[in-house]
């Protein structure tokens, strides 16, 4: 079946210091993917998607890529603030709305 | 601007009494979920719904039961709560398009006692 894997945390930075969050996946078919941020306290929300193979999402710095010969789409951001502590999932899509999540990476950005 | 609303943010239980959560969505979405978040197990699917009337099971569906009367509703009901279902349960919904995020409530903290 189709699952996505995801490195375990926690994962501890300096501000400004680049940001690597692994993820690959096993899917069959064109799954969509997505990153999701949860800030302490709150429900998941968007980070980016990709939908398609080498598209590549981008928001608030942050980036990945649809590698579909390595299946991976891994998170990054050139300079983390103190402000993107918080878990961020991996997930995939396929079919009507079937979602598979990761089991989520906590980052702490320290000042 | 609402999207998701989850009621009550927190409730502490006795074991064997029963609530129900409350979700509704106001971005006429098709599909609902409900999951549970324990701590570092990210999240697991409860159940789900395809549109009012329409419900399936997820992965761990037992001591819950859902129902989905209108699209906008899909409360979740525990029944005779355990210590074990002592967790944060967050209620989405989505369109039924594969490249279209799932949008979140804020979480129901619910402690079993």
């Amino acid at each position: 079946g189709n699952s996505v894997t995801q490195m375990e945390g926690p994962v501890t930075l300096s501000e400004e210091a680049f940001l690597t969050i692994n993820c690959t996946y096993t899917a069959t078919g064109y799954p969509s993917l997505f990153w999701y941020v949860q800030y302490p306290g709150e429900g998941l929300q968007l980070l980016l998607k990709a939908t398609k193979a080498d598209d590549k999402g981008s928001n608030k710095g942050f980036e990945a890529t649809y590698r579909k010969e390595t299946t991976s789409f891994h998170l990054e951001k050139g300079s983390v603030q103190v402000s993107d502590s918080a878990v961020y999932f991996c997930a995939l899509s396929w079919g009507y709305q079937k979602v598979t999540f990761g089991i989520g990476t906590k980052l702490q950005v320290i000042p | 601007n609402a999207g998701v609303t989850q009621t009550p943010k927190f409730r502490i239980l006795k074991i064997g009494q029963s609530m129900t959560l409350q979700c509704t969505q106001d971005m006429n979405h098709n599909y609902m979920y409900w999951y549970r978040q324990d701590p570092g197990m990210g999240l697991k699917l409860i159940y789900y719904s395809v549109g009012a009337g329409i419900t399936d099971k997820g992965e761990v569906p037992n001591g819950y039961n859902v129902s989905r009367s209108t699209t906008e509703d899909f409360p979740l009901r525990l029944e005779l709560a355990a210590p074990s279902q002592t967790s944060v349960y967050f209620c989405a919904s989505s369109s039924d398009r594969r490249d279209q995020p799932q949008h979140f409530g804020d979480g129901t903290r619910l402690s079993i006692l």
